[in-house]
Parts: C-alpha cells; structure tokens; sequence
C-alpha cells in the first residue's frame, strides 16, 4: 500500500504567523506532486501540480518546494489570515490512481 | 464555466435500495475518478476512468459500479446499498490523471439507513 504521510496533523496559530506543513512521497517511480485546499462544506480545489526536482511554486502567500531524490513536498503560508483556514491535502500519482495524504488541518486565530 | 456537476447534493436512503450518483464535466477532460471520503481515512479513490468505456477499480471499490458510455459522464452506481456506504462523496475529473491538477465536483452526502 503506498503511503503518503502529512505532518503536523493538526496546527493552530495566530493571524500573520507564518506557518509550513511536510507531505513525504515514495522517492521512487516519481511523476508529480499534488496540492489541494480544501475549505469546509466546499469541495477541494488544486493550488499547485509539481514536477521537477527542486521546484519552487508559488501563489499569493502560499508556495511549496519539492524534493524528489528524498521524497518530500513543503507547503508554506506567509502571514497567515483567518480565511487561510482550512485542509491541505497532497497527493502523489501511482500508475492511474491519485493518492492523497490524510491532510493537514490550519486554523488560523484573528 | 468550467466544472464538474455532482447530484444530488444530499441523499438518504434505505439499505438495499439502488441508487445512482451522478456526474458530468464540461472540460472535456480524459480522466474521471470517484472518491469517498470519511472522517479519519481521507480521500480513498473508488473507481476511474482513464477514457471512454475505460474504467478501473481503485483502492475501495467493493459495493460500486460506475461506467463511462460518454467522454463527459461518470455515473456512481450502488446497486444494493449498506450502511458503511454512509460517506462523502466526491467525482473529479483531469486532462490525464496525473500531472495536471483535478476539477472536484461539489460533494455528494449519503446516508444509507
């Protein structure tokens, strides 16, 4: 079965922390790296799709970096806001199927 | 505007009782996929789609039927329902799958009494 593993669980911070989560992949058989946010009583919605090696994506105050060779993703949010809150979710390719980590809950406090 | 349409939004039923899920996009995407998601386990992937009348199973498939007679539809069948059925329900569809972001629909709530 693979795994793909998301830390924390769980974070709680103030409004204009910064703030990052780690999702950790199988560094074999790489083709992409997926992020997702999903918002409460909403579906979840793609805010990057990662390919190469060391690759840096950015958007507004979220980026992400990748690192293919050690298997693992970060997702960065820049001074986070009250409506940053919400599920991160990665998620890997595997043949056909798209994998997803069990997620990383944010809220953030006003 | 590009989606994907999910109905109903919200659905009870009575075990045993077959239903249908369904699903359409208007991207005109390759690749569509079903997945339940329930408290403490994440997405799971049910079935797939990689084209037309081209499906296969995912990591839960048991108890569900889909099939994929045209490029933009991806019905969710059950055909005899169970209480561990009761769950979330969300169609996604991409380009190929793999290297472009997915398109979710709005969700499907279940319950199966």
């Amino acid at each position: 079965i693979l795994n793909v593993e998301q830390s924390p669980q769980s974070l709680h911070v103030q409004e204009g922390d910064s703030t990052n989560f780690t999702c950790s992949f199988p560094s074999s058989n790489f083709y992409a790296l997926h992020w997702y946010r999903w918002e409460t009583a909403k579906s979840p919605e793609a805010l990057f799709v990662m390919t190469l090696n060391g690759d840096e994506k950015k958007k507004g105050r979220i980026s992400a970096t990748l690192n293919t060779k050690e298997g693992y993703s970060y997702l960065y949010i820049k001074g986070s806001q009250p409506e940053d809150s919400a599920t991160y979710l990665c998620a890997f390719p595997y043949g056909n199927k798209l994998v997803f980590g069990a997620g990383t809950i944010l809220r953030v406090k006003s | 505007e590009a989606q994907v349409t999910q109905n109903p939004r919200y659905l009870i039923t009575v075990t045993g009782k077959k239903l249908t899920v369904t699903c359409s996009q208007n991207m005109n995407h390759e690749y569509m996929s079903w997945y339940r998601q329930d408290p403490g386990l994440g997405l799971r992937q049910i079935y797939y789609s990689m084209n037309v009348e081209v499906t296969d199973k995912g990591d839960v498939p048991e108890g569900y039927k889909v099939s994929r007679k045209e490029k933009r539809n991806f019905p969710l069948i059950l055909e005899s329902p169970s209480p561990n059925q009761t769950s979330l329900y969300f169609c996604a569809s991409s380009p190929n799958g793999r290297n472009y972001g997915y398109t979710f629909g709005s969700g499907t709530r279940l319950t199966v009494v």
